[in-house]
């Protein structure tokens, strides 16, 4: 079975931090996501990477940034942590590269609490 | 731009009855697919369908078919034969551009009544 494994279940953070979230997948997929969800906005894409290295802006990028510099390891950083990062982050990983019919596959979550 | 609209927050159905989830989407890519994911209240995504933009016929997985209109853009999911264990959240999402790009829209909840 295809794993995704983000780093913690829950965070608590304080204002200005920097906050690094982990994801990690064991099915050699190209692509990987980072998205937050909130009520009533779904998810919304901050960040993919469909290769090693590689990264592309999703829809919302502001007050993040991302960082793959191995295939199975996807990170998110928020470089200065404000109360409306308050939010679900869900990570996710797919095959396929560009290709546009695979699905993807999502790690448990984050719930990230900025104070 | 791709974009996914799905325009009911929620929905409510009668136990056994069938239900249509709305998602229509707007992309200038030619190759595309389209899916449906299925959030439970455990917050696990877990997939449940999916429909390429070239495919000929709707798609369907047991109780799940996606009624793929391409002309209206649109990509309904019909779920037949509603049981409890059916109510959660409802995503639509699509895969496209020459990057593998993958969005979602906003959700629909669903409650199926006993």
């Amino acid at each position: 079975d295809v794993k995704v494994t983000q780093s913690s279940r829950y965070l608590v953070k304080r204002t200005g931090e920097k906050v690094f979230l982990e994801c990690v997948q064991d099915m050699d997929h190209e692509n990987m996501f980072w998205y937050r969800q909130d009520p009533g906005l779904g998810l919304r894409l901050i960040y993919f990477s469909y290769d090693v290295k590689m990264k592309e802006k999703g829809d919302i990028p502001e007050g993040y940034s991302v960082s793959r510099e191995k295939k199975e390891r996807f990170s998110l950083i928020l470089e200065s942590a404000s109360t409306n990062q308050t939010s679900m982050y869900l990570c996710a990983s797919s095959s396929g590269g560009t290709g546009v019919n695979t699905e993807a596959f999502f790690g448990q979550g984050t719930r990230l609490t900025v104070v | 731009a791709q974009k996914i609209t799905q325009t009911q927050p929620g929905m409510f159905v009668q136990e056994k009855e069938a239900v249509t989830l709305d998602c229509t989407y707007d992309t200038s890519d030619p190759s595309y697919g389209l899916f449906w994911y299925k959030q439970p209240s455990s917050g696990e995504m877990i997939f449940l369908i999916y429909q390429g933009s070239y495919d000929q016929q709707n798609a369907t997985e047991g109780r799940y078919s996606l009624n793929f209109q391409k002309a209206r853009k649109s990509a309904n999911l019909v779920i037949s034969a509603s049981q409890l264990g059916d109510s959660a959240m409802y995503f639509c999402a699509m895969k496209g551009g020459n990057t593998g790009k993958l969005i979602f829209g906003q959700g629909t909840t669903l409650q199926v009544k006993p």
